[in-house]
């Protein structure tokens, strides 16, 4: 069974902190997405990466695959980074499975 | 691009009340996908379709459900008869696959609530 394990479930962090969120998942994911969902409840694509590393604003993304690790890091974090954050594996086919998700908040 | 569409954005009905869930993909996407999210058990994928071709299905509750697509730029999720556990949110999402896999995009999500 592909499963998809993040780490930790609940963080806090105090404003301009670095933030790292892991993701360990099992064999047969292809490629990681991950997600952000706001209080507000809409869901945003983030990333999608099956090998390296991706960047966008204060957001990275890396994936390792011989480990079978993803991590997303935000730099310089601010209050509005606060959401919940889900790490998705696609298995081949495009199905998805699904971590449990991270609920950040980021204090001021 | 307006992004995926859902329609209605919240819905309240009663028990055994059939519910129609619309969604309109971006255009030019080839792939669509219908969640569920709960509290108990987040986000769920119910089924999800390729060219209009219903692919995976094993996601969808029961025979209570059914999804169509009978165009690339429309699809329903339906709930007859619907309960109490049903409720809530559903999203769809679209993605234009690059290879097996392409990043998807997310509708607003419709919030189901069955009394």
């Amino acid at each position: 069974k592909n499963e998809v394990e993040q780490s930790p479930q609940n963080l806090t962090a105090q404003e301009g902190e670095f933030i790292t969120i892991n993701c360990s998942y099992s064999v047969g994911i292809s490629a990681l997405h991950w997600l952000q969902q706001h209080p507000g409840g809409g869901i945003v694509s983030l990333f999608m990466l099956s090998s390296g590393k991706k960047k966008h604003g204060r957001l990275i993304a890396t994936i390792n695959i011989q480990e079978k690790h993803s991590s997303l890091h935000i730099t310089a974090s601010h209050p509005r980074d606060s959401a919940v954050y889900i790490c998705v594996g696609a298995e081949y086919g495009n199905k998805l499975v699904f971590g449990a998700g991270t609920i950040l908040r980021v204090k001021s | 691009d307006a992004g995926v569409i859902q329609s209605p954005r919240h819905e309240v009905t009663e028990m055994g009340q059939e519910v129609t869930l619309r969604c309109k993909p971006i255009s030019g996407h080839n792939s669509l996908f219908w969640y569920r999210q709960t509290m108990m058990r987040g986000l769920e994928l119910l089924i999800y379709f390729n060219n209009n071709v219903p692919i995976d299905d094993s996601g969808m509750p029961e025979d209570r459900f059914s999804a169509k697509m009978p165009n690339a730029s429309f699809s329903t999720l339906k709930i007859q008869p619907s309960e109490p556990r049903d409720s809530a949110v559903y999203f769809c999402a679209s993605s234009f696959p690059a290879g097996d896999v392409g990043e998807q995009f997310f509708g607003p999500g419709t919030r189901l609530t069955v009394l």
